[in-house]
């Protein structure tokens, strides 16, 4: 059974400081691995996906990784602002659906 | 926005109660989704729906009850819930399920309290 792990759980930065999001999986059999925010109390906003067979993606100031033989994934958030404030949860797609790690919470503070 | 509405958006109901949960994409997505998040726990996956078909019923309890009507629509009806049942409901789409490769787009969520 496919299990996701996201280290830290909460991660307080000031702001303008570069960070790194980690996520692992036990299952290394994935057809993508998605990056997700969600700001409280709202649903899920897709950041990046990656497919099994890239080892990055890049949108503007975020920059994900993906060792898929170690289960391993990176979420890299360059210049950090207080807009970036929010939960990041990490989503891996294999023979069933969507599994979620519990999320990293992440304050900006200005 | 997503493409994705989800009403009502907040929702306080007694253990007697019967409610419904309702979920319209914009999108011409095929396949749609029930999760339940709460509190300190990962997301966990409800039930698919695939061209209106369910695919997947994660071993959730017969007092959730989904119904598909077409694509385009999902309801979640509820009743005789418990306490712990209290949760952010979110629903998602995709263009099909039988590809795994594609993204999720998620609607706000409905946030239920059991009393």
């Amino acid at each position: 059974k496919q299990e996701v792990t996201q280290i830290p759980a909460a991660l307080s930065v000031p702001e303008g400081e570069n960070l790194v999001l980690n996520c692992s999986f036990t299952d290394s059999a994935i057809y993508n691995l998605q990056w997700f925010r969600q700001d409280p109390g709202k649903g899920l906003t897709s950041l990046l996906l990656i497919q099994s067979s890239q080892r990055e993606q890049t949108s503007g100031r975020l920059n994900a990784s993906l060792d898929k033989s170690s289960g391993r994934s990176t979420l890299y958030i360059a210049a950090s602002q207080p807009g970036d404030s929010a939960t990041y949860l990490c989503a891996v797609s294999g023979n069933t659906p969507l599994v979620f790690g519990k999320g990293t919470r992440l304050s900006v503070i200005a | 926005e997503t493409g994705v509405t989800q009403t009502p958006r907040h929702l306080v109901m007694g253990m007697t109660n019967k409610k419904s949960l309702k979920c319209e994409q914009h999108l011409g997505h095929n396949a749609m989704y029930w999760y339940k998040q709460s509190a300190k726990k990962p997301l966990e996956l409800m039930f698919v729906y695939n061209f209106k078909e369910q695919t997947e019923n994660n071993s959730v309890p017969s007092r959730f009850s989904p119904e598909c009507p077409n694509s385009s629509h999902l309801f979640l009806h509820l009743h005789t819930l418990q306490p712990e049942d209290s949760a952010l409901y979110l629903c998602a789409s995709s263009q099909s399920h039988t590809s795994l490769r594609e993204t999720q787009y998620f609607g706000p969520g409905t946030r239920l309290l059991v009393l």
